[in-house]
């Protein structure tokens, strides 16, 4: 069965640091990728995603992912943060079954980003 | 247009009551999932819906959880007997449920508070 590894559940950075959030998959095949934002209070919303080609996936609010299949790896960066960046972020790897497809979560990242 | 929503959005309940919460999928939208996320658990799969049929039960944790959806839109998830560990924010998402389309969008999610 796949798998999703998010190695940091806590991250703590002050304001204009840089931010890289790793995430391995378990999956040796044909992989379809997402990282999706979880802010205060609010809904689950899609960051980026990856289904294929260029392996650096340009997301919203500038983050950026890079697929790299030799490591089975797929973390989120962004360059600098900001506050509002505070969130839960988790990373998910499509998972086809049968001829239907799930999503398989991560745990799932809690970023806080102080001013 | 609208999102995915889901009612209510908080429900306490007394251990052992049952439990009803809906959702409704974005319009047209052919595929809908039903998730859990428990603190410190992350996302976790429960059951999936192609139109009114679920070839995706593996998720349910007990026989306690049933789902069903009427129409092609709204599903209810039931929770029989609830259980302290139920207590969970649970989550819904639709798809359009064409090839190569995996993108889900997720509704508020529902809190279900198990006293």
């Amino acid at each position: 069965a796949q798998s999703v590894s998010q190695h940091n559940h806590h991250v703590i950075l002050s304001e204009a640091a840089s931010l890289e959030l790793g995430c391995n998959y378990s999956y040796g095949g044909t992989v379809n990728l997402f990282w999706y934002v979880q802010y205060p209070g609010q809904h689950l919303q899609l960051l980026l995603k990856y289904f294929s080609g260029d392996p650096l996936v340009k997301g919203i609010k500038g983050f950026e992912a890079e697929f790299i299949k030799s490591k089975f790896s797929f973390n989120l960066r962004k360059p600098s943060v900001q506050w509002s960046d505070t969130a839960e972020y988790f990373c998910a790897v499509i998972s086809f079954s049968g001829g239907y497809n799930k999503l398989i979560f991560g745990a799932g990242t809690r970023l806080a980003v102080h001013p | 247009g609208a999102g995915v929503s889901q009612s209510p959005s908080n429900k306490v309940t007394e251990k052992g009551k049952d439990v009803e919460l809906r959702c409704d999928p974005i319009s047209g939208h052919t595929a809908l999932y039903w998730y859990r996320q428990s603190l410190g658990q992350g996302l976790e799969f429960l059951i999936y819906f192609q139109g009114n049929s679920a070839p995706d039960k593996s998720g349910l944790p007990s026989d306690r959880f049933s789902a069903e959806r009427t129409g092609g839109s709204v599903s209810t998830l039931t929770i029989q007997r609830t259980q302290q560990e139920d207590s969970a924010v649970y989550l819904c998402a639709s798809t359009t449920g064409l090839a190569g389309n995996y993108e889900q969008y997720f509704g508020p999610g529902t809190r279900l508070t198990v006293t």
